[in-house]
Formats: structure tokens, C-alpha cells, sequence
């Protein structure tokens, strides 16, 4: 039972650069959550899907897109990274009236 | 706009002393206000959480206060270890809202002396 599983756990890019960071949850939850967490500011939503096929808006969903084709996975897109990107990203997934439960994060640096 | 605010942004304590982090909110339509512990290189795991119903919950060491009219919540960890050493967040939703999303405060960072 590996959890909530994110791939890759390191990447670096190049400002313009495209790329997709994957979360993949073997506990069969509904919801899913992009986050991303920069020092001094906690973590902040992205975006977010209630169930296979939907996804939504978060707080900071500017420059990112993201998909949920399959129950289990929620892609999250960078088309053209930028260095304000920098980060590191969280996906979590739960069932409902449960709590969040997260993966160990990407790190993801833009040059 | 942050709508949880986190206070302290880093703590140091003595081993076997009591650590006291707080949070406050604006959306009075919060109703779940869970705390994370999240130790280097993993992600947020939940530690404990409280509905605005009670005014207090305890879980071993672990103790969130709640107060409603103030809107601020404190997590307290009593006999505090090294192990103990983390970073805490505070966060809150309204169960109601679609998704159940979390507002997270900016975290504290507790440092446990031996």
C-alpha cells in the first residue's frame, strides 16, 4: 500500500521549459489535490478534483493546468515554467468526510 | 490574503517543555480545523483536528484549544521531545464548501533542545 506516490521527487527546468508532475493514490479516494509550498507562506492550492473527470480552480492556479482522465492520477501541467514556479509541489488525496493524506512532494527548481 | 494566520514562525524549546503555536481565522464559516506535522523531505501528516463544537481536544501530548467568539485555535504540546521537532501547520475548511478545501497558516517551525 504505497499511499499518495509523486513522480519525480526532483526536477530541474529551464525558464519556458513545459513539464508534468504525477500523483498517483492506490486508496481509491474522490478527491484530489495540488498544492505548492513556499517558505514563510504554508501551502497553497493550485487546483483540485472531486472525482474522475473533473478538476477545479484553487488559490494560485495561474499558470498551471491539470487533468484526472483516470480515478487514480491527477496531472499537474506546466506549459511554460517560469522561475516564480519554483517550488515544491504536493498532491493529496482523501475520501470523503477524511482527512488529506499527502505525498513527500517535488521539488521542482526553474533557471 | 492569508485567512489563517500562523504565530509563531519558529519556536525553541527545552525538552519537556510545552510548545504553544497559534492560529487565527477570518471565514466564520470554517468548521474543521485540522493540525499537520510535516518533518524534512515528507509531506504534511495529519497530527489532530477539532470541530468548533468543543472548546478543547486532547490526544496524548497533543491539545488543540478552540476558541469560537475569538476565532483562534492553539496547539499545545505538552512534555515536549526532540522528536518532536517539526514543522506545524494549522489549517481550516468548511466541511460545506466543494471539495472541502484547506486554508493552511504559514507554518511554525518547532526546534526541541535534548
Amino acid at each position: 500500500n504505497a499511499g499518495v506516490t509523486q513522480t519525480p521527487k526532483f526536477r530541474v527546468l529551464k525558464t519556458g521549459q513545459s513539464m508534468t508532475l504525477l500523483c498517483a493514490q492506490d486508496m481509491n479516494h474522490e478527491y484530489m489535490y495540488w498544492y505548492r509550498q513556499d517558505p514563510g507562506m504554508g501551502l497553497r492550492l493550485i487546483h483540485y478534483s472531486v472525482g474522475e473527470g473533473t478538476t477545479a480552480k484553487g488559490e494560485v492556479p495561474d499558470g498551471y493546468n491539470v487533468s484526472r482522465l483516470k480515478k487514480q492520477n491527477f496531472l499537474l501541467g506546466l506549459e511554460s515554467a517560469a522561475p516564480s514556479q519554483t517550488s515544491v509541489y504536493f498532491c493529496a488525496s482523501r475520501e470523503n468526510n477524511q482527512p488529506q493524506h499527502f505525498g513527500d512532494g517535488t521539488r521542482l527548481s526553474i533557471l | 490574503q492569508q485567512q489563517v494566520k500562523q504565530s509563531p514562525q519558529s519556536l525553541i524549546v527545552q525538552k519537556g517543555g510545552i510548545s504553544i503555536i497559534n492560529c487565527a481565522y477570518e471565514n466564520t464559516a470554517f468548521d474543521y480545523f485540522p493540525w499537520y506535522q510535516q518533518f524534512p523531505g515528507k509531506g504534511p501528516a495529519l497530527l489532530i483536528a477539532i470541530r468548533p463544537d468543543v472548546s478543547e481536544k486532547k490526544e496524548g501530548r497533543f491539545t488543540i484549544s478552540f476558541n469560537k467568539s475569538a476565532k483562534q485555535f492553539s496547539l499545545h504540546i505538552m512534555d515536549s521531545q526532540p522528536g518532536d521537532s517539526a514543522t506545524y501547520f494549522c489549517a481550516a475548511t468548511s466541511i460545506q464548501t466543494s471539495g472541502s478545501r484547506l486554508t493552511f497558516g504559514e507554518g511554525t517551525q518547532l526546534t526541541v533542545n535534548p
